[in-house]
């Protein structure tokens, strides 16, 4: 089974530029979760999908950060414009089942992620 | 005070020591109790899988939980070279969303 595929892997762009991530998950999995995780620290939900909606992103910094999964399938994260701050690994993880069904074995599977720089 | 609080080390031990990770926490909805391995630059793994109180152990990797203090560990037998990594606690509530809340992380290397 293929694991949850990220792109780019590297990223280095300057402030107020910006950038673009993408997320593959595990097919059939209806659940879609993006992390940001800074250096030094763990990774902290941003926001998650459920199939094509938006279960929580009351952690998204939304003047800056826009997400989206159409057709409940893959996702992009956007940042625009980066800040300094927005350093970090962006970690995609995916779930196969949906919120509130068979929450004992809903196991979370993450991407590689993609480490952006910005400078 | 934090929600989870974890000793980011960094941890060295000789191969073959025993190895104790823990982590404190606040929240009482907190029901599922997770342990994750991060290799550098990869993504975080599941490792050890809780349900409320108790212990649980796969092959040299013990997890602990004690509700009533609150507090988490990890123990790991027979420490192996191939075990250095970062672990992450991590934790669920048993309603709303399927949201991981995660600890710091402890930066573990076993020295040869």
């Amino acid at each position: 089974e293929a694991g949850v595929a990220q792109s780019p892997r590297y990223k280095i762009i300057e402030k107020r530029q910006s950038v673009a991530f993408w997320c593959n998950p595990i097919s059939g999995h209806a659940t879609l979760y993006w992390y940001q995780q800074i250096l030094g620290q763990g990774p902290k939900l941003l926001i998650q999908f459920q199939n094509n909606g938006v279960v929580d992103d009351s952690q998204l910094p939304k003047d800056r950060f826009s997400a989206e999964r159409l057709k409940g399938v893959d996702s992009t994260l956007k940042i625009q414009p980066a800040k300094l701050e927005d350093s970090a690994v962006y970690l995609c993880a995916s779930s196969l089942a949906g919120v509130g069904i068979q929450k004992e074995n809903n196991e979370q599977f993450f991407g590689p992620g993609t480490r952006l720089t910005v400078l | 005070q934090k929600e989870v609080e974890q000793d980011p080390g960094p941890l060295s031990v000789p191969e073959g020591a025993i190895v104790s990770l823990n982590c404190t926490y606040s929240n009482s909805a907190f029901q599922y109790f997770m342990w994750y391995r991060q290799y550098s630059r990869k993504g975080p793994e599941l490792l050890m899988y809780t349900y409320s109180s108790g212990n649980k152990e796969d092959g040299r990797f013990t997890a602990q939980v004690d509700k009533s203090s609150k507090y988490i560990s990890l123990f790991i037998r027979d420490s192996q070279p191939s075990d250095s990594a970062t672990y992450l606690c991590a934790f669920r509530s048993n309603f709303g969303n399927e949201k991981l809340t995660f600890g710091t992380g402890t930066r573990l290397t076993i020295i040869p």
